[in-house]
């Protein structure tokens, strides 16, 4: 199975605010990532997917980068509303992997 | 709007069963693969299982093979998903999530449900 590798696993930061999140593969996976938002008791978002094309509704202020095995997801601006754990998934090759979870808060 | 619902969740002992059910509404059901993926208790997610759009294709996490059964109708727009042999290792969340296929190539969890809580102990 592909590892997904994420980090920081959690970081704090404030409204206004441009983080980056980062997320590895163990083995090449070209750019077949996807992430997605996760707030407590809702269902999950997807926000980007084939690494950088932003899914269809979400803000403007979430993009993505990467190919092969490093990839980032960046947030600016950061809306009261992005305090949530954003989590990176690969889809090279089943099974379908996710990172362990990066918490925004 | 898209809408995914699942239920059937609760509380059972180790070594039992349970059913979880997904409805689906506001997309065309019999259209697309569909999948569940759960959270347990502090950590991450966890794909556990697909099926095809037409229910003859299935996959199965390792962690579940043999003892999970994924099914759909879709005549009824639900998705299930049976649990036998319940461990404390199969307390999570579970949710379902439709899967969408960008430029052919590109597969996304594109829908996702609340979820549905499972907690197996004794």
């Amino acid at each position: 199975d592909i590892q997904m590798t994420q980090s920081p696993s959690s970081l704090s930061a404030s409204v206004g605010d441009t983080i980056t999140i980062t997320c590895r593969a163990s083995q090449n996976i070209r750019s077949y990532l996807n992430w997605y938002q996760l707030k407590p008791g809702t269902a999950p978002k997807v926000l980007i997917f084939a690494a950088s094309t932003l899914h269809s509704g979400g803000p403007s202020r979430f993009s993505g980068t990467g190919s092969g095995t490093d990839f980032t997801l960046t947030i600016t601006d950061l809306q009261p509303d992005d305090f949530a754990t954003y989590y990176c998934q690969q889809r090279y090759s089943d099974p379908r992997t996710f990172g362990q979870g990066t918490r925004v808060e | 709007q898209v809408q995914l619902v699942e239920s059937g969740g609760g509380v059972v002992q180790p070594g039992k069963s349970l059913r979880l059910s997904c409805a689906a509404s506001g997309f065309t059901f019999s259209r697309y693969a569909m999948h569940w993926v759960r959270q347990a208790p502090g950590k991450g997610l966890e794909w556990v299982a697909s099926i095809s759009y037409a229910g003859r294709d299935k996959d199965y996490a390792e962690s579940v093979k043999g003892r999970f059964t994924i099914s759909r109708d879709n005549s009824k727009n639900i998705l299930y998903l049976q649990m036998d042999s319940l461990t404390v290792e199969d307390t999570a969340v579970y949710h379902c999530a439709n899967e969408e296929i960008y430029s052919s190539y590109y597969y996304v969890f594109d829908n996702w449900g609340r979820g549905t809580l499972v907690t197996v102990s004794s």
